[in-house]
């Protein structure tokens, strides 16, 4: 079957880094997405990676390993802006996305 | 201002009736999809559409129906509500024919409550 796999909740303190995981398994794949969804909200688009390596877009960065059906998503230098639920989803081979449950930030001060 | 709009924004509804959510978008994308969200659960896809005039079945897709008279549209129907049904609606949509990396855009979602 197809699973995603992302810790359900992360605490981490202003200022500080995080890395959020995501394992995948998915019938074919054609990319890993991750989102950011604060709380009462749409989901809106974060990162896109298809080759393994790492995606920089600011303070957000994405790592692909292909071979390992593993992503992370890394924060750095974290606002209170940046609590919200950050959800990983792969494609499948029918182009059809599969979401993780969400992964909850807590940014502390 | 370009983007997904949902309506409407809130429901309760007694078991049994029928309800009709609206989804419109101005971006002249081609693929469009509703999702319904669960606390704990990740977005789970209810019916897609890759281009107008065709619809698609996805993970979660009985109890509800779907059209897509055009390009912009893409009303989700539940014939006949149950509590089960009761749910955050997301309607999203992309410029692709489903294919590839284009990216999904959300609209601000349908609190639907079914007593």
């Amino acid at each position: 079957g197809q699973n995603i796999d992302q810790p359900t909740e992360m605490t981490a303190t202003e200022g500080a880094i995080v890395q959020i995981n995501c394992t995948y398994q998915t019938s074919g794949f054609n990319g890993l997405f991750w989102y950011q969804q604060h709380a009462g909200e749409a989901p809106t688009f974060l990162s896109y990676n298809v080759l393994d390596g790492l995606e920089e877009k600011g303070r957000f960065s994405s790592f692909l390993s292909r071979s390992k059906g593993y992503s992370y998503l890394l924060l750095k230098e974290l606002q209170m802006k940046d609590s919200a639920s950050y959800l990983c989803a792969a494609m499948d081979s029918n182009y059809q996305l599969i979401w993780g449950a969400g992964t909850k930030l807590i940014i502390k001060p | 201002i370009a983007g997904i709009t949902q309506a409407p924004t809130s429901q309760i509804l007694a078991a049994g009736r029928r309800m009709t959510l609206r989804c419109t978008q101005d971006m002249r994308h081609n693929a469009m999809y509703w999702y319904r969200q669960d606390l704990g659960l990740g977005l789970r896809l209810i019916h897609y559409s890759n281009t107008a005039g065709t619809t698609g079945k996805g993970e979660v897709p009985d109890g509800y129906s779907v059209s897509r008279a055009n390009t912009d549209d893409f009303p989700l129907t539940l014939a006949s509500a149950v509590p089960s049904q009761t749910s955050v609606y997301f309607c999203a949509s992309s410029d692709s024919s489903g294919r590839g990396t284009d990216t999904q855009y959300f609209g601000p979602g349908t609190r639907l409550t079914v007593l």
